[in-house]
């Protein structure tokens, strides 16, 4: 079964700069999306095609991919960025979509 | 504005079946593939299927393959997952979600706020 890897936490000061990476093998040829859940909350799409956000989600979240890494940068992190990250991408045959572990930010 | 409302979850004994629902409402649903996500409790999101906007296409995850069976009833705007041979390890909040438009209908991009099924003797 296909993969997402990601580190299980990051920890920044409020106006740092946050960095999550995702690594897949199928990365290179797929894109990723990244979804942030606060506790007791439902998901949250704020990127999208390794570097899209969809309206309503701040500038300060970004992504980018190179080879078979996926990152999601927090630029100028708040306090109200705390929360869970995960990536989502599928595997090379486009019918299996998966999560990464999770990622847990804390500011 | 897009409402997505779960029910369904019910504490099941292991081996037995379930079917959870999914209401849909504030867009046009019969355009739109739609996903089951879950989530154990403290746990990470585990995509579960997807269905497309007609039924056409149907993937699932292969932890639930050959015991999960995923529908739904455009004329009804309503989103359903058959459960069967459930196990400990079912046990999650289980999450209905709808694609974005287009070719990015397998990016899930509106959540409902899940229902718990509990598999426990």
């Amino acid at each position: 079964s296909y993969e997402l890897t990601q580190p299980p936490s990051v920890s920044v000061s409020p106006g740092q700069t946050a960095r999550i990476t995702c690594s897949g093998d199928a990365l290179p040829k797929k894109y990723a999306s990244w979804y942030q859940q606060k506790s007791g909350q439902a998901p949250l799409l704020v990127i999208y095609e390794d570097n899209r956000r969809p309206s309503g989600i701040p500038e300060r979240f970004s992504g980018s991919s190179s080879g078979p890494m996926a990152t999601l940068t927090i630029t100028g992190a708040q306090v109200e960025d705390e929360a869970d990250y995960y990536c989502y991408s599928p595997d090379s045959s486009d019918h299996l979509w998966v999560f990464g572990g999770g990622t847990k930010l804390t500011v | 504005e897009v409402q997505l409302v779960e029910s369904g979850g019910v504490v099941v004994p292991p081996g037995g079946s379930l079917r959870l629902s999914c209401a849909a409402s504030g867009f046009t649903f019969r355009s739109y593939t739609m996903h089951w996500v879950r989530q154990a409790p403290g746990k990470g999101l585990e995509w579960v299927s997807l269905i497309s906007w007609d039924g056409g296409s149907i993937y699932y995850g292969d932890s639930v393959k050959g015991r999960f069976t995923v529908s739904r009833d455009n004329s009804r705007n309503s989103l359903y997952l058959e459960m069967k041979s459930l196990r400990t390890e079912d046990t999650a909040f289980y999450y209905c979600a709808k694609g974005r438009e287009g070719i990015t209908g397998t990016i899930p991009d509106h959540w409902g706020q899940g229902t718990l099924v509990t598999v426990s003797s």
